[in-house]
């Protein structure tokens, strides 16, 4: 049964600061992993999605890379802002593309 | 193009009621998933829907939850005789099925229905 953790759960940071987060899966049988961002109270939304034969993707001041063979996945935030703060949530989509697997989460709180 | 689209977006309910959570899929998806965030939790995954076909509900509690995506119509998510438990925040995600290949599509998620039971 997969299982994603995510550490830490929570990080506080000043502005500016560069920043990493942390995902690990169980099963390395993966379709592929998504990272997503979650707002206080509403929905989530997609940032990155790495397929399984992919080792990275990036957009804009986000990088997330994935290792399937030692069952990890990274999301680095370059030049954190305020408006960063959110709950980063890591989720691995199973062999049979039905189902995706969340971590609980990692909270970070950027400081101006 | 609108988002996924749920609602209510807040419901309260007292122990013994029923439940209905509608999730409206993207224009042009035809595949739905129902998730379920419970507090200090992560989201676990429910079930997973085509039109007027269950596919996957291995993460379905086995009684007092059901789920449909007719024809026609926002998918439902049904839970009978509502216990405190069931308090947590519902995710709805759509996406347009399977791409080149069989490959499963990114899923979309709608901004969740919050119950609160009392």
């Amino acid at each position: 049964k997969q299982e994603v953790t995510q550490i830490p759960a929570a990080l506080s940071v000043p502005e500016g600061e560069n920043l990493v987060l942390n995902c690990s899966f169980t099963d390395s049988a993966i379709y592929n992993l998504q990272w997503f961002r979650q707002d206080p109270g509403k929905g989530l939304t997609s940032l990155l999605l790495i397929q399984s034969s992919q080792r990275e993707q990036t957009s804009g001041r986000l990088n997330a890379s994935l290792d399937k063979s030692s069952g990890r996945s990274t999301l680095y935030i370059a030049a954190s802002q305020p408006g960063d703060s959110a709950t980063y949530l890591c989720a691995s989509l199973n062999q049979a593309g039905t189902a995706l697997i969340f971590g609980k989460g990692t909270t970070l709180s950027v400081s101006s | 193009n609108a988002g996924v689209m749920q609602n209510p977006r807040h419901l309260v309910r007292r122990r013994g009621q029923e439940a209905r959570l509608r999730c409206s899929p993207m224009k042009g998806h035809s595949h739905v998933y129902w998730y379920r965030q419970l507090p200090e939790e992560g989201l676990k995954f429910m079930v997973y829907l085509q039109k007027e076909n269950i596919i996957d509900e291995s993460g379905m509690p086995k009684e007092r939850f059901s789920a449909e995506f007719p024809k026609e119509g926002p998918s439902i998510l049904r839970i009978q005789q509502v216990v405190r438990g069931d308090s947590a925040a519902y995710f709805c995600a759509s996406s347009p099925g399977t791409g080149l290949g069989g490959a499963p599509q990114t899923q979309y998620f709608g901004p969740g229905t919050r119950l609160l039971v009392l």
